[in-house]
């Protein structure tokens, strides 16, 4: 078990680039999530699937902003015209339904735009 | 306004010494859950907490749900300087399976 990885570590762009992001879950973990966390803050909820279907959004996700999980495996989160404001770790966790609560973290990717 | 709230927002102790971290809610959650995470990387998970007034113990750390789930508060004993850290507690609504984290406590340990 190698736990939750994302990649890339970091990423600096430039406003109105796109950006995407890759989160691999724990093997076997059927649900995965996304999370936003600026400094100083906790992290934020942004969405979550369970397998391949996106059942909660929240509204901090606007239309810029979209996550997948085609195959219910990895999940990949993009960011469409980039803005400063979007500068912030953006966090994967996973977790198996039927253990239900605990949910494990990757290392985030930190995004900066410039 | 933030659903759940942390005290203190940084705390900086002696090693050997005791603290106390609250997290406060006027909501109820039917879980919570305790992480701590370094900088520039993911929370790691401490404990889950699911029953009113269960307390739970990883070594030094103390960990206790309120009676109405309502609270939690992680007690260090003889704080180390490994301790030193974002402690991050985060609640779950029985309607939903997200996160919704308290803004944290940056807790020092000096040597």
């Amino acid at each position: 078990d190698t736990g939750v990885s994302q990649n890339p570590r970091h990423k600096i762009t430039k406003r109105g680039q796109n950006v995407t992001f890759r989160c691999d879950p724990i093997s076997e973990h059927n649900r995965l999530y996304w999370y936003r966390q600026t400094l100083g803050q906790g992290p934020e909820f942004l969405t979550y699937f369970q397998n391949e279907a996106q059942l909660e959004k929240s509204r901090l996700l606007s239309d810029r902003f979209s996550a997948e999980r085609p195959k219910g495996s990895f999940s990949t989160l993009e960011i469409q015209r980039t803005e400063q404001g979007d500068s912030a770790m953006y966090l994967c966790a996973s977790s198996f339904q039927v253990q239900g609560y605990e949910q494990y973290f990757g290392p985030g990717t930190r995004l900066t735009v410039t | 306004t933030q659903l759940l709230e942390q005290s203190p927002q940084f705390l900086s102790i002696q090693e050997g010494e005791n603290l106390t971290v609250y997290c406060n809610s006027s909501s109820v959650f039917s879980s919570l859950q305790w992480y701590r995470q370094e900088p520039g990387e993911g929370p790691v998970l401490l404990v889950t907490v699911v029953t009113g007034g269960e307390v739970k113990k990883l070594k030094r750390l103390t960990f206790q749900f309120g009676d109405a789930r309502k609270d939690s508060s992680l007690h260090i004993t003889a704080a180390q300087t490994g301790d030193t850290g974002l402690y991050l507690c985060a609640g779950r609504m029985d309607s939903s399976y997200k996160l919704i984290f308290g803004s944290g406590t940056r807790l020092l340990v000096r040597p």
